[in-house]
């Protein structure tokens, strides 16, 4: 059975740029969250999608970040006017259900690296 | 602010003995903690998770521990495995995680 799967697995971009990530969820999971992980840090959450609800949006570092869910499906994270702090790896999650005990399955992750 | 901390960023034990894997949190709100192993270019893979309703959850070699009244987890891994080898993070209700702990199994 496919995991959670995001694209690309590495991206590189100079300052300024935008970009966009993306997230497949395994089928099924309704719920759908996006962390960053910094160099030394630990998960930093950043938004949370729960089937038609509202998408909790009270990790995102700036309005340069946004995130959209598609069809309660495929996610798309999108980072405008990248800075060099944005450097992180990106790391999706689903999960069956609301429930903050749910066990959640990560994607590999994709590593962002702002020049 | 980390609502979660993980205060040790490295653990070595010698395989077949316990390895302790501490945890403390701020916010006596929280429902749930779960603990995530991790390793290197992989996503975060669940391990065990407890309800703030209880104080012990047991899976297997896998043990977590929770004290309320300290707000302190452990996660308890006996006998030690070296591919237990990783970084452990611990979170509250998968939205608050620690900086991990790396722990390294010594065969």
């Amino acid at each position: 059975g496919a995991g959670v799967s995001q694209s690309p697995s590495n991206k590189v971009t100079e300052k300024g740029k935008d970009v966009e990530l993306r997230c497949d969820p395994i089928s099924g999971h309704t719920a759908l969250y996006w962390y960053r992980q910094s160099l030394g840090q630990g998960l930093e959450f950043l938004i949370y999608f729960q089937g038609n609800s509202a998408p909790d949006k009270s990790g995102l570092p700036s309005d340069r970040f946004s995130a959209e869910r598609t069809g309660g499906s495929v996610s798309t994270l999108t980072i405008q006017r990248t800075q060099q702090e944005d450097s992180a790896v990106y790391l999706c999650a689903s999960s069956l259900g609301q429930g903050w005990g749910n066990e959640q399955f990560f994607g590999p992750g994709t590593r962002l690296t702002v020049l | 602010d980390q609502q979660v901390k993980q205060n040790s960023p490295s653990l070595s034990v010698q395989e077949g003995r316990i390895s302790i894997l501490n945890c403390d949190y701020t916010n006596s709100m929280f429902d749930y903690f779960l603990w995530y192993k991790k390793y290197p270019a992989e996503g975060p893979t669940f391990l065990i998770s407890i309800s703030s309703i209880k104080d012990k959850n047991e899976d297997g070699r896998f043990t977590v521990f929770l004290n309320k009244s300290a707000k302190h987890l452990s996660l308890h891994i006996v006998p030690s495995q070296p591919g237990d080898s990783a970084v452990y993070f611990c979170a509250a209700n998968n939205l608050f995680f620690g900086t991990g702990t790396r722990l390294t199994v010594i065969p």
